[in-house]
This record gives structure tokens, C-alpha cells and sequence, in this order.
């Protein structure tokens, strides 16, 4: 069974703290997504990683792919309340479309 | 371009009922996906449609299924309600079959009493 384990599941911290989250597998994946979901409202794709080793940028979030494409960080320099919500990691399953990880609740104080 | 939309919003049933959740794709995506989302077992996939057939189908019991119209639009029954089956509904579009990016529309949460 594939498992996508994300730490930590919780996460509160003071506006412009720099802060990292994990999404951590033993099996591999072809590519792997972050989401960011907001209470009453589906996931809303951040970013796609399809190569190991891959690292991209979009703002102040930073999202790097293991080499291995077993695991994967989000790493959110200065944040702010607006950053506020349900980070999801999802890998790419031929069987299962995607495999979500159990997700990192983040709160921003303002 | 219109996003994902779900209908309705939101649902009470009681126990034993059945229920039925709609899901209306972006324009020109042929492949929706439904996903169940609750606190203790986050975000699992119930199954995938493309052109109308069912392509994948996640690990839930049979009273749980689906279907797909021409137009990909997309149902989803449940049958037999469970306190258990209490959860928010996630449906997702993507252009083509396979991994390609889905775009999630708002949910549905239903309520089982």
C-alpha cells in the first residue's frame, strides 16, 4: 500500500517565520503535486515535481522533489496569514490517480 | 473558464438513505475523478471516469459508485448510508486520462445522522 506521510500534521506560527514541511514515502512516484485547501473549498494545486532533484520556486514557496522521487518539501520563506491552510501532498499512482498525504494544517498569526 | 462545480453543497441524509452528488468539469475536460475527504482518513480516491467507462476505482465497498454522460458530467450514488459515509466529496477534472493535473471543485459535504 503507498503511503504518503506528511509532517507536521500541525504547524502555528508568528507571520514572518520561515517554516518547512515533509512528504515523506517508500515507494516511488512519477510525479508528485502540493495543494493548498481552504476551509469549505477543494484543494488547489500549487505546483507540479516530476524530475528528482527538481526544485522550483513560486514566490515565497520553494518545492524541492527527492532524487529518489520518494519524498518532497514546502518551504515557505516570511509567511503570512493569507498562507493560511490544508498543504497536501499527492503522488502520482497508475492505479490510484494520486495518492494524497494525510496533510499539514499551517496557521499564520498575524 | 468556468471552474469545477459540485452540486449540492451540501446534504443531510439519515442512515439507509441514498444519495446522489453531481459534478459538472471544465469545459472540454473529459476525465473526472471523485475523492472522499474526512478528518481521520484524509483524501482518498473513490474512482475515475473517462469518456463515460470507469478507467480506475479506489478501495470502497460497492455501495459507492459512479457514472459518466456524454457531456462528462459525472454522478455519484451512494447507497445505504452509513454514519461513516459523513464526509466532504471532492470531485476533480483533468483534460486527459492518466496523472495529468486535476482542478478540484469546491465539495460537497454530506451529512449522515
Amino acid at each position: 500500500t503507498q503511503l504518503l506521510e506528511q509532517s507536521p500534521q500541525f504547524l502555528s506560527i508568528q507571520e514572518g517565520e520561515n517554516l518547512t514541511v515533509y512528504c515523506n514515502s517508500s515507494s516511488v512516484f512519477s510525479s508528485l503535486q502540493w495543494y493548498r485547501q481552504e476551509p469549505g473549498e477543494g484543494p488547489v494545486l500549487l505546483v507540479t515535481v516530476v524530475t528528482g532533484g527538481e526544485v522550483k520556486k513560486l514566490k515565497r514557496l520553494t518545492f524541492q522533489f527527492g532524487d529518489a522521487r520518494k519524498d518532497s518539501s514546502l518551504h515557505i520563506t516570511a509567511a503570512q496569514p493569507g498562507d493560511t491552510g490544508l498543504y497536501l501532498c499527492a503522488g502520482a499512482s497508475g492505479t490510484y490517480k494520486y495518492i494524497f498525504g494525510t496533510g499539514t494544517r499551517l496557521k499564520v498569526l498575524a | 473558464k468556468a471552474g469545477v462545480t459540485q452540486t449540492p453543497r451540501y446534504l443531510i441524509k439519515t442512515r439507509g438513505q441514498q444519495v446522489t452528488l453531481s459534478c459538472s468539469p471544465i469545459s472540454g475536460h473529459r476525465s473526472v475523478s471523485w475523492y472522499q475527504q474526512t478528518p481521520g482518513q484524509g483524501l482518498q480516491f473513490l474512482f475515475e471516469y473517462f469518456s463515460e467507462t470507469q478507467r480506475n476505482k479506489g478501495n470502497f465497498p460497492g455501495r459507492f459508485s459512479g457514472r459518466q454522460f456524454s457531456n462528462s458530467r459525472s454522478e455519484m450514488n451512494v447507497s445505504t448510508l452509513e454514519l461513516g459515509d459523513s464526509a466532504l466529496y471532492l470531485c476533480a477534472s483533468s483534460s486527459q486520462i492518466g496523472t495529468d493535473t486535476q482542478y478540484f471543485g469546491p465539495g460537497t459535504r454530506l451529512t449522515v445522522l
